[in-house]
C-alpha cells in the first residue's frame, strides 16, 4: 500500500530563515505531487504541483518555491521566511487518473 | 467560476442526527467530487466520493448527493457520532492540461455532542 511520509511535523523558524520542509511517497511510482497550504481555520491553497522529476508549476506567486529531486520526493523551500508563511503545509499525492491522498502535515510557525 | 463554496461553515447536531453539508460550483468541466475529513493536527483523509454521472452514493453512514442540474452536492451524516467531530472539506477536480487539479470548499467544522 502507498504511504506518505512529512518531516519535519513541527516547526519554528524565525522571519528571514530559510526553510526546508520535504515530502516522499512510497509504494508507488510516478505520482502527481502537490504542496497545499493551510491557514488557521482556513481552506487549503494549493502552491504547487508537480507531475514528474524536475516540472514544477506554480500556482500562487509568493516567497516559496518547490523542488522535485527525485521521482518520490517533494521539497518546499524558501530562502527567507515571512511572518506570513505561517501555517499548516500538506503534501499530497494522486495517481496519474485518480484521487487525492494527503500526507500528515507540517506546522510551521515564523516568529 | 473555479470556486467550490461550501456551507454551513460550522454545524453542531446531537448525537443520532443527521449532518448535513452543502457544496456549489459552477465550472462544468468538473468531473469528481470527494468530500475530506479533518481531524485537528491532521492532514485531510479521502471519505467518500462521487462522479457527475451519479445523482447518490452511500457508504456506510455517509451519503453524497449530487445533483447535476443545480451544480450542487451535499455529504450526509446519519447518525452523527461524536467520534465524527471534525472539519469536513468539499472539493471539486478539472483535468488541467493532463493534471487533476483539485479546488477545495472553505470547510465545515462539525460538533457532535453526546
Amino acid at each position: 500500500s502507498q504511504t506518505i511520509h512529512q518531516w519535519p511535523a513541527t516547526l519554528v523558524q524565525p522571519v528571514g530563515s530559510p526553510l526546508s520542509l520535504e515530502c516522499t511517497v512510497e509504494g508507488t511510482s510516478n505520482p502527481n505531487l502537490y504542496w497545499y497550504r493551510q491557514a488557521a481555520g482556513r481552506g487549503l491553497q494549493l502552491l504547487f504541483y508537480s507531475v514528474g522529476i524536475g516540472q514544477i508549476s506554480s500556482e500562487v506567486p509568493q516567497n516559496l518555491s518547490a523542488s522535485r529531486p527525485q521521482d518520490r520526493q517533494f521539497i518546499l523551500s524558501s530562502k527567507k521566511l515571512l511572518l506570513s508563511d505561517s501555517g499548516f503545509y500538506l503534501c499530497a499525492w494522486g495517481p496519474g487518473m485518480g484521487e487525492q491522498y494527503f500526507g500528515p502535515g507540517t506546522r510551521l510557525t515564523v516568529t | 467560476q473555479q470556486q467550490v463554496k461550501q456551507s454551513p461553515q460550522s454545524l453542531i447536531v446531537q448525537k443520532g442526527g443527521i449532518s448535513i453539508i452543502n457544496c456549489a460550483y459552477e465550472n462544468t468541466a468538473f468531473d469528481y467530487f470527494p468530500w475530506y475529513q479533518q481531524f485537528p493536527g491532521k492532514g485531510p483523509a479521502l471519505l467518500i466520493a462521487i462522479r457527475p454521472d451519479v445523482s447518490e452514493k452511500k457508504e456506510g453512514r455517509f451519503t453524497i448527493s449530487f445533483n447535476k442540474s443545480a451544480k450542487q452536492f451535499s455529504l450526509h451524516i446519519m447518525d452523527s457520532q461524536p467520534g465524527d467531530s471534525a472539519t469536513y472539506f468539499c472539493a471539486a477536480r478539472s483535468d488541467f492540461s493532463g493534471t487533476y487539479k483539485y479546488i477545495f470548499g472553505t470547510g465545515t467544522r462539525l460538533k457532535v455532542l453526546a
